[in-house]
């Protein structure tokens, strides 16, 4: 049973627009969440990061929001750039959670396409 | 780049052989943590070790075993190994275990 989802495998966008990002998770215990970016052959790039005493959290063009009630949470990048082209992994842990420690529940991927 | 280093970078073997993987964390980084990503399963939490000491187990099967050492690098052994086994190793390192930085993998291919 997959924990974290991300149902869209694609996303394409226009140079310059909002890319929007979607994750969903099902374990209320996640108190974690982080948004990585990989390209081929490359293991994955740290981008941002949010814990769940927090709804929103930014840096630069990068934007997190995380909806608890809904288990929702969502990349936004804007705007978006040709080099922004890559896949996008959602990832969650339990930090606060006996046991687990801090290891990385990941979904299968978001490739995002921007076009110039 | 993240500062953390993984060897060897591809790896070719044939079934029933066994290899190691090996880590080195980030400077200061305490944890390591293994990931398998295959094509059909993505990436999957296999174990951590915490300053040389077992802390987390994942999806990791009994012929695949890992160690830290003294010196906090880490290795992967796997063996009696498996069409099935091939696929991207990574590697990763924390301070305190919220953000993990990976390395850039190692490609496994078994024949």
């Amino acid at each position: 049973d997959q924990q974290v989802k991300q149902n869209s495998p694609s996303l394409s966008v226009q140079e310059g627009r909002i890319s929007i990002l979607n994750c969903d998770y099902t374990n209320s215990m996640f108190d974690y969440f982080l948004w990585y970016k990989k390209y081929p052959a490359e293991g994955p790039t740290f981008l941002i990061s949010i814990s769940s005493i927090k709804d929103k959290n930014e840096d630069g063009r990068f934007t997190v929001f995380l909806n608890k009630s809904a288990k929702h949470l969502s990349l936004h990048i804007v705007p978006s750039q040709p080099g922004d082209s890559a896949v996008y992994f959602c990832a969650a842990s339990s930090m606060n959670y006996g046991g687990s420690q801090g290891n990385l529940i990941f979904g299968k991927g978001t490739k995002l396409s921007v076009k110039p | 780049d993240s500062g953390v280093t993984q060897t060897p970078k591809h790896l070719i073997t044939a079934t029933g052989q066994r290899v190691t993987l090996r880590c080195s964390p980030r400077s200061g980084d305490l944890s390591v943590y293994w990931y398998q990503q295959s094509l059909d399963q993505g990436l999957q939490f296999l174990i951590q070790y915490y300053n040389g000491e077992e802390r987390a187990k994942g999806n990791i099967l009994e012929r695949f075993s890992a160690q830290q050492f003294p010196d906090l690098h880490s290795e992967l052994n796997l063996s009696s190994l498996e069409l099935g086994d091939s696929a991207l190793y990574f590697c990763a390192s924390s301070f305190r275990g919220e953000t993990q930085y990976f390395g850039p993998g190692t490609r496994l291919l078994v024949l």
